[in-house]
């Protein structure tokens, strides 16, 4: 069964650096998203991303986010400078239509900022 | 008032009990919604959609009171397998993302 990949599992980062986290999406889905989740808390929107541009984002995703689909295959997510409060898990999700039922997640990336 | 309450729990059963968790939702507009289940430190995973006339699937019933604005999700003859979070998740057409509840923990006792 195809699934979403992400890498790394865990990245730990100095504050003020910038990271990059990497989805696979599944290969025929056209709707790719962004979700974090800070520990203890709820799983939060961040980013929607469809046809090579963003969709929706939430208050959340500030200009110190971007997000990209550099080759046709990875998505990423960036955060330019990191600050304590970025800490969380990431999901990526992504979708073959619009809605809420075709989004699967992947395994997630634990991002710890020190 | 927050968009997705849920009860945190945890909910402590013995295995074979019956459990049922609610969830209330202030976005009348809401659209579509589900429950998800999520192990410590995994990735969400769709676990049912709720549909308005009820649906169930195997050992676990949901249900949506439009009315209310809650849903709720039955679990009978609950196995070790279920302990769980169990978030209460909305969609709204419009906004093509999901709003998560903060969800409710499961602790199935042997």
């Amino acid at each position: 069964e195809p699934e979403v990949t992400q890498t790394p599992s865990h990245q730990v980062t100095q504050m003020g650096q910038e990271v990059i986290l990497r989805c696979v999406p599944i290969s025929n889905h056209l709707y790719f998203y962004w979700y974090r989740q800070i520990l203890g808390q709820k799983v939060e929107f961040l980013v929607s991303f469809y046809n090579n541009e963003i969709s929706e984002k939430s208050e959340i995703f500030d200009d110190q986010f971007s997000v990209e689909r550099p080759d046709g295959s990875n998505f990423t997510l960036k955060i330019r400078s990191t600050k304590l409060e970025d800490s969380a898990m990431y999901f990526c999700a992504s979708g073959r239509d619009r809605g809420a039922d075709t989004q699967y997640f992947g395994p997630g990336t634990r991002l710890t900022v020190l | 008032r927050k968009e997705v309450e849920q009860d945190p729990g945890p909910f402590n059963v013995p295995e074979g009990a019956t459990v049922a968790f609610n969830c209330t939702y202030s976005n009348s507009a809401s659209q579509s919604f589900f429950w998800y289940r999520q192990d410590c430190r995994k990735e969400p995973k769709l676990l049912m959609s709720v549909y308005s006339s009820g649906n169930e699937d195997g050992r676990f019933t949901a249900q949506l009171n439009r009315a209310s604005q809650y849903i709720s999700l039955l679990i009978r003859d609950s196995k070790l397998s279920d302990s769980a979070t169990y978030l209460c998740v909305f969609y709204q057409t419009g906004a093509n993302n999901l709003f998560f509840g903060t969800g409710t923990r499961l602790t199935v006792i042997p």
